[in-house]
């Protein structure tokens, strides 16, 4: 069975660009998350998505966003980045609340 | 507001030692608590306790959970290289919404030497 797949791998951007991140979870995996892991803060939960709606989204600005697709693709998207946006953007997905979280290998964005 | 609290923060051992990380959680609604490896990239999953599984073993690896303390402990006997490694403990709350968060501690940084 295929993990949890994301790309890009890794991204350089300039500040104020945007930027789009993909995540497939593992087939028959209903509910998405993503994480930001920096080395200061950890591992942070952004947001959660479970048959295309938000139910839970951390403390971060309106800048990040995300969706999810009818076949449970998620993207995640941040708007006008700074600098402070660098950092490891992990995503996961899992079967079900009494099971555990899969992660991908993540995507690590660079804000030059 | 929940927190987890690993220490050591970061550990260094001679290969065949064993080794015990350990997590503190100051949490409500405690549902599960999870044991993850990082090595380079992508978390793998280790452990999951719950109040109706406080023990789990895996190989060289075990944790227990202990509700009454709020903490849990992860061992690693016999250590290897390759269990070197930044080694996370999360909370996993129930919520009304039924979302699926998950709160981490900072980590352990292992470091096994030969």
């Amino acid at each position: 069975k295929a993990g949890v797949t994301q790309t890009p791998r890794y991204l350089i951007k300039t500040r104020g660009q945007q930027v789009t991140l993909s995540c497939s979870p593992i087939s028959g995996h209903r509910s998405v998350s993503w994480y930001q892991q920096t080395p200061g803060q950890g591992l942070q939960f952004l947001f959660e998505y479970f048959s295309e709606t938000q139910r839970n989204k951390g403390n971060f600005p309106g800048r990040f966003s995300g969706r999810q697709f009818s076949n449970s693709r998620s993207e995640m998207n941040v708007s006008t980045l700074e600098l402070g946006d660098s950092a490891l953007y992990l995503c996961a997905s899992s079967f079900g609340q009494n099971s555990p979280l899969h992660f991908g290998n993540g995507t690590r964005l660079t804000v030059t | 507001e929940d927190k987890v609290v690993q220490s050591p923060l970061s550990l260094v051992v001679h290969e065949g030692d064993t080794v015990t990380l350990n997590c503190s959680y100051e949490v409500t609604n405690f549902r599960s608590l999870l044991w993850y490896k990082q090595e380079k990239k992508a978390p793998t999953f280790l452990f999951m306790l719950t109040s109706s599984g406080i023990e789990k073993k895996s190989g060289r690896l075990s944790s227990i959970l202990d509700k009454k303390e709020l903490s849990s402990i992860l061992n690693i006997t016999a250590t290897q290289t390759g269990d070197s490694a930044i080694y996370l403990c999360a909370f996993h709350p129930y919520s009304g919404a039924g979302s699926y968060q998950l709160t981490f501690g900072k980590g352990t940084k292992l470091s096994v030497i030969p």
